[in-house]
């Protein structure tokens, strides 16, 4: 099975800050990850698809990169509304799925 | 737009079953295959198993091989997740997602399993 380690589990920011955040997997698995958001109450939105695709409608601030083991999602100037919890999907084991353990990003 | 509607919370004791309803809204069910993923409090999520909404197939994973079953009502446009012989170790928030690679996402069911 293909293991995603998401890292870190927490941060603490400031509004304006720059925020990364890295999945590594088990073994290859080309660009096939997503990035999502999830408040509290909500449903998880995809921010990020294929490694680096802008889901419709996100914010430029949020950038996907990687491929292969190495993936990562950068927040440039972390705004209100984007403290929350990240996590990511591989699906290169389609259909099975496994995700990364989610990282909280809270207000510093 | 594009929706899932998931059924409410539930409380089951040890043994039960459960079934969770997600009525898709904004698009025709069968045009996407269909996920179920759990996450379990202070765990991260878990892919439970997959339906083709259009032919039926199903497969899941191997650690709810036996107990899970996914399954669709093309006339209703929804899909299910029954999971048999609960234990508290099934108490979680349950998922619904849309498509290969999980556009969109229902806003969850809490299943909680206590005597």
């Amino acid at each position: 099975d293909i293991q995603m380690t998401q890292s870190p589990s927490s941060l603490s920011a400031s509004v304006g800050d720059r925020v990364t955040i890295t999945c590594r997997a088990s073994q290859g698995i080309r660009n096939d990850v997503n990035w999502y958001q999830h408040k509290p109450g909500k449903a998880p939105k995809r921010l990020i698809f294929s490694a680096s695709g802008l889901q419709s409608g996100v914010p430029s601030r949020f950038s996907g990169s990687g491929s292969g083991t190495e993936f990562t999602l950068t927040i440039t100037s972390l705004q209100p509304e984007d403290f929350a919890t990240y996590f990511c999907l591989q699906h290169n084991s389609y259909p099975t799925w496994t995700f990364g353990q989610g990282t909280k990003v809270e207000i510093k | 737009q594009v929706q899932l509607v998931q059924s409410g919370a539930e409380v089951k004791k040890p043994g039960a079953s459960v079934k969770v309803s997600c009525k898709a809204s904004g698009y025709t069910l069968t045009d996407f295959v269909m996920h179920w993923v759990r996450q379990a409090p202070g765990q991260r999520l878990e892919w439970m198993g997959w339906i083709d909404a259009d032919k039926g197939n199903t497969k899941y994973s191997q650690r709810f091989q036996g107990r899970v079953t996914i399954t669709r009502d093309t006339s209703a446009g929804t899909a299910y997740m029954e999971l048999s012989s609960l234990t508290s170790e099934d108490t979680a928030v349950y998922y619904c997602s849309r498509g290969i690679i999980g556009d969109y996402w229902g806003l969850g069911t809490l299943v909680t399993v206590s005597s």
